[in-house]
């Protein structure tokens, strides 16, 4: 089955910094790879997708990446806040397949 | 708000006994998850129900169980509870069609064994 690496575990940085978590995926059938952002005592929430046709996708101060060949996609957090402080999660999933297998999560601390 | 409704939010038993979690996916969506969060276990894939029937299965114990009404609610029950079982359970629902895989999550219920 699908396995996904996420790096890293823990990743702190000051107020306006930007933030990168790459995740990796095993199986190259994956054609959806959805982020999540969860926000503590609350569940996963959707903030970006890519499709595997598209190369990079972006919205407000969040961009997403994907290298098919290389079987890596990279969630980007630009002028970083606060509030932006939470867990984000990357997954993948096969058309056809609705089950997406999620990365063990990377916790953003953002300083002010 | 995802508009997906889990109740209880708390939850706390005994070893050896059984619980009802409860489920109300997003208007017009007729698929259901259900995932469990542990600290080393990251979010696992329980269980899947599509519009009343099982979909797909993940790594879901025997003595767990779920169903999905003809209204689309959905109920996961645990049985024989162990100490191990003690995480958050969260539920998720998607409209089901190949082109719309988004998923929406409720917030979760936190399960205690003691």
């Amino acid at each position: 089955g699908e396995n996904v690496e996420q790096h890293p575990s823990t990743l702190s940085v000051q107020e306006g910094d930007s933030a990168v978590i790459k995740c990796t995926y095993s199986d190259s059938a994956s054609n959806y790879f959805p982020w999540y952002k969860q926000e503590l005592g609350k569940g996963p929430q959707l903030i970006i997708d890519i499709r595997s046709n598209v190369g990079e996708k972006k919205d407000q101060r969040i961009a997403v990446t994907l290298n098919k060949t290389a079987k890596h996609f990279s969630l980007h957090i630009t002028e970083t806040q606060p509030e932006d402080s939470a867990v984000y999660f990357c997954a993948a999933s096969k058309g056809g397949s609705y089950i997406p297998t999620f990365g063990r999560g990377t916790s953003l601390i953002v300083h002010p | 708000d995802s508009g997906v409704t889990q109740t209880p939010k708390h939850l706390i038993t005994a070893t050896g006994q059984r619980v009802t979690l409860r489920c109300s996916p997003r208007s017009g969506d007729l698929s259901v998850y259900w995932y469990q969060q542990s600290l080393d276990q990251g979010l696992q894939f329980l269980i899947q129900y599509y519009n009343g029937e099982e979909r797909a299965k993940g790594n879901i114990l025997e003595r767990f169980s779920a169903q999905q009404f003809p209204d689309l609610h959905s109920e996961l029950n645990l049985s024989s509870l162990e100490l191990g079982d003690s995480a958050l359970y969260f539920c998720a629902s998607s409209a089901g069609q190949p082109t719309n895989e988004k998923l929406f999550f409720g917030s979760g219920t936190q399960l205690s064994v003691l």
